[in-house]
């Protein structure tokens, strides 16, 4: 049982670049988040999605895109990278809505550098 | 719109020591969680409170909620070295998970 898995691990990119984390689960989860973390701000939620082919915005959603095509998978794209974009992002997974006492899954990260 | 304060954001402390960590709420939420994290590694959930007084407890972490001060404490009980991490605590509300900037918590021998 895998639980929570994100790829890649490591990316560095420069500025204006495009890429795809990707973050699959097999916990047959409804909710699925995508959370980055800077020092000093704990984790601030980009965007999250409560079930196939549903998004919705976090705290800070700009300059990122995200698809739930497939319950199992959640993708965030950056269409063109910003050093502003550089953190590490986690990927969770939670069963039912986080007010209802659903516990959340993380994945281990994906550390993003953006020259 | 919800938002959470920990308090203090970096803890030094001695082994066999005890201390509390302090988390506020802005409003209303209808779950407060606890983590965990070491340094380069995922949130490990350490502990769930979902009504006002509850109190749960594991080893030497004992967690509490008042909803009425809006107000969650993380208690360390004699600390140990391996409890050395960054604690956050996060509060739910609907469909999202707020989350506190983190305790830097560093046991001294």
């Amino acid at each position: 049982n895998a639980g929570v898995t994100q790829t890649p691990k490591f990316r560095v990119l420069k500025t204006g670049q495009s890429m795809t984390l990707l973050c699959a689960q097999d916990m047959n989860h409804e909710y699925m988040y995508w959370y980055r973390q800077d020092p000093g701000m704990g984790l601030r939620l980009i965007h999250y999605s409560v079930g196939e082919g549903t998004t919705a915005k976090g705290e800070v959603p700009d300059g990122y895109n995200v698809s739930r095509l497939k319950k199992q998978n959640f993708l965030l794209g950056l269409e063109s990278a910003a050093p502003s974009q550089t953190s590490v992002y986690f990927c969770a997974s939670s069963y039912s809505r986080v007010g209802a006492g659903g516990e959340l899954f993380f994945g281990e990260g994906s550390r993003l550098t953006v020259l | 719109e919800l938002k959470v304060e920990q308090n203090p954001l970096f803890l030094s402390m001695q082994e066999g020591k005890n201390y509390t960590i302090y988390c506020n709420y802005s409003t209303t939420s209808d779950r407060l969680y606890w983590y965990r994290q070491d340094p380069g590694k995922s949130l490990e959930s350490l502990f769930v409170l979902l009504s006002n007084g509850a109190v749960k407890q594991e080893g030497r972490l004992m967690a509490s909620l008042d909803t009425k001060a809006r107000l969650s404490t993380l208690h360390i009980t004699a600390a140990v070295h391996d409890l050395s991490a960054t604690y956050f605590c996060a509060g739910g509300y609907g469909n999202k998970l707020v989350f506190g900037a983190g305790t830097i918590l560093r046991v001294k021998s």
